[in-house]
């Protein structure tokens, strides 16, 4: 049983188009993050949710959108993709301030 | 400007040697540490943590050490095994911003 779970896994496109990221999670967690890996492998947190709402929006372009259907899902749609948001996007939930479990991680890549 | 600071990109220790790796941190408030570990195209593992009351948590092969005074943190494996090379992230928690400030990682390499 998969804890937390992302799909895709790898999604290559064109810059200018739009694409989601989905992340579920079975943990019955309340919280839930967005992480971006950069190329010098930093994670930095871009948002977190906490019960579907937004508690955590770091300094991210508005073209990251989350979105919290409830409180097991959090999507992340970017439009018009840029080359630098070429980047792996892990997922993560907590029940408040616990460990983190993370999703495998979506490898994004911007042509 | 990072809080948390891993200055060793990379640490190569023999097979049943122990391995030491260090995290620094500049704000006095954070209370909570955690070391996550990494292999490649996989989500970070949560491995140890620590809380500012403690200066030293242990479980089977790993310890964490905490230095408040020189804020500073290490993760000590012994014996290290071939499955532990991979990357070790430390972290830390402060109830001021609520999130998790990550250093940049650490490449643990076992050699046989």
């Amino acid at each position: 049983d998969t804890a937390v779970s992302q799909t895709p896994k790898y999604l290559v496109t064109q810059m200018g188009n739009d694409k989601s990221i989905k992340c579920e999670q079975n943990l019955g967690h309340d919280t839930m993050y967005w992480y971006k890996q950069d190329s010098k492998k930093f994670l930095k947190i871009m948002f977190s949710y906490n019960n579907k709402e937004l508690i955590i929006n770091e300094t991210v372009p508005n073209r990251f959108s989350p979105k919290s259907p409830d409180k097991a899902h959090l999507n992340l749609h970017i439009n018009s993709l840029e080359l630098g948001d070429s980047a792996v996007y892990f997922c993560a939930s907590s029940q408040g301030a616990d460990e983190q479990f993370f999703g495998p991680g979506t490898r994004l890549t911007v042509l | 400007d990072q809080q948390v600071k891993q200055n060793s990109p990379s640490l190569s220790v023999q097979e049943g040697r122990i391995s030491i790796l260090n995290c620094d941190y500049t704000n006095s408030m954070f209370d909570y540490f955690l070391w996550y570990k990494k292999y490649p195209a996989e989500g970070p593992t949560f491995l140890i943590s620590i809380s500012s009351i403690k200066d030293k948590n242990e479980d089977g092969r790993f310890t964490v050490f905490l230095n408040k005074s020189a804020k500073h943190l290490s993760l000590h494996i012994v014996p290290s095994q071939p499955g532990d090379s991979a990357v070790y992230f430390c972290a830390a928690w402060g109830n001021s911003n609520y999130q998790l400030i990550w250093g940049a990682g650490t490449k643990l390499i076992i050699k046989p």
